[in-house]
């Protein structure tokens, strides 16, 4: 079965704070994609990463960071030294490659609260 | 320029009305997606169309008409609808081909049936 955990529903974070949002996928396939998106209050998903399932390199990108473990199927967003707009609903999603479908499975999300 | 665009932001309706949404890309995408959000949760898949085919109808009632009339655009028809079809309607793009293509999301119709 496919899965994408979220098991942080909300976290709230002091401005300047690093924050680590988790995301936990199920998939039988070897070849899958892992994405993130940032979906703010005005309600625009927007892209923030995708990575495929060969690819286990880490990556940062400014204040962003992501730390894909496949032995533990996980797939982990950092924000270093958050700020306020940061705060978001932040959504992880996964697509089977082998399935000939466009669908996405994506988890519950994590509401991400960066106080000033 | 990764850039989709919705109209109208907002829309309001009753239950015997007929609207449509509306949404343009011009990144040469040839696979087009209509999602509904409801607060709180992801997003969920309605319909993919691909090279202006309908390739996925996700079980959608049919008080939800899709249509793709051209490659750059999409319209949601709206006939008929009920309170609980008030959502966020998010349409994306995507390269057509196998899954695992970054879909880009344009930022979504806010829908009130009253």
């Amino acid at each position: 079965a496919q899965k994408v955990t979220q098991a942080q529903t909300e976290i709230s974070v002091v401005e300047k704070e690093d924050v680590t949002l988790d995301c936990v996928y199920e998939t039988r396939d070897t070849t899958y994609y892992l994405f993130w998106y940032k979906q703010p209050p005005s309600g625009e998903l927007v892209f923030l990463i995708r990575r495929n399932s060969f690819d286990e390199q880490n990556e940062i990108s400014g204040r962003y960071s992501w730390n894909f473990q496949k032995s533990t199927s996980s797939f982990n967003f950092t924000i270093t030294a958050s700020q306020v707009v940061d705060s978001a609903v932040y959504f992880c999603a996964l697509s089977e490659a082998n399935r000939r479908t466009y669908k996405y499975i994506f988890g519950t999300g994590t509401r991400l609260k960066v106080l000033a | 320029d990764t850039e989709v665009t919705q109209t109208p932001k907002h829309l309001v309706m009753g239950m015997t009305n007929k609207k449509s949404l509306k949404c343009e890309q011009h990144m040469g995408h040839r696979a087009m997606y209509w999602y509904k959000q409801k607060a709180k949760k992801p997003p969920e898949l309605m319909f993919v169309y691909s090279y202006e085919k309908l390739s996925i109808n996700e079980s959608v009632p049919s008080r939800f008409s899709p249509e793709c009339p051209n490659s750059s655009l999409l319209n949601l028809h709206l006939h008929a609808l009920q309170p609980e079809d008030s959502a966020l309607y998010l349409c994306a793009s995507s390269r057509p081909g196998a899954a695992g293509e970054t879909q880009y999301f344009g930022p979504g119709t806010r829908l009130l049936v009253l």
